[in-house]
């Protein structure tokens, strides 16, 4: 079974700074998805970015990018000009892929921007 | 509008009471799913549909049964709700792609008393 850990329970950052959360998972399998998943407040799931493992390159959204480390099972989440709205628990989360039904979440990481 | 919605938003009910969440989503996407969240367990799946005609449990089933009335609909029921399903409850839909992303509804909060 797929197993997903997030191992910062809390984290803050000043504004304008950069921050990264991690995640590291457990799959013997060689092809599959990782996820960054936002919860503000507001308490939606947003998706915030997505990595295919068979893809080398890291993924990047605007300020939102990952370090994906295949050999070291690892996948975590770079913010950049860290802002206000950016304040939420986030989630990592994996797939399987090839049609897999099941999505396997880390406990989350909350995050606090400062002002 | 929003792709995926959930009704109720909110919903306080008593030990023993039968109560249904519903989901509806505008997606066109084959895949529904509903999920669980408790405080510091992240979200755990409760059932899973692939249609209309293919209805699966999840990893924690146990007292709670669904409905796939259409391709848009998917309903979760509690049969007799106990204090301990007291949770945040999220409707999930995804195509049926290689990718299988997987886009939230906005989510129900259930009290059990």
């Amino acid at each position: 079974a797929q197993t997903v850990t997030q191992s910062q329970p809390e984290m803050s950052v000043q504004e304008a700074e950069t921050v990264t959360l991690s995640c590291t998972y457990d799959t013997s399998e060689s092809n599959y998805y990782l996820f960054w998943y936002k919860q503000p407040p507001s308490r939606q799931m947003i998706l915030v970015i997505r990595q295919e493992a068979y893809k080398q390159q890291n993924a990047t959204e605007n300020r939102f990018s990952v370090n994906f480390q295949k050999a070291a099972k690892s996948f975590s989440l770079k913010i950049s000009d860290s802002q206000l709205g950016d304040t939420a628990m986030y989630f990592c989360a994996f797939n399987s892929g090839a049609g897999s039904y099941q999505l396997t979440f880390g406990k989350g990481t909350k995050l606090s921007v400062i002002p | 509008d929003a792709d995926v919605t959930q009704t109720p938003r909110n919903r306080i009910t008593k030990t023993g009471k039968r109560i249904m969440l519903e989901c509806s989503q505008t997606k066109g996407h084959d895949r529904m799913y509903w999920y669980r969240q408790d405080p510091g367990l992240g979200l755990r799946l409760i059932y899973y549909s692939f249609d209309v005609k293919d209805i699966n449990k999840g990893e924690i089933s146990d007292g709670y049964s669904v409905s796939r009335q259409a391709q848009a609909k998917f309903s979760l029921s509690l049969e007799s709700a106990i204090p301990n399903q007291t949770a945040l409850y999220f409707c999930a839909t995804s195509a049926a792609t290689h990718t299988d992303t997987q886009y939230f509804g906005p989510g129900t909060r259930l009290t059990v008393l």
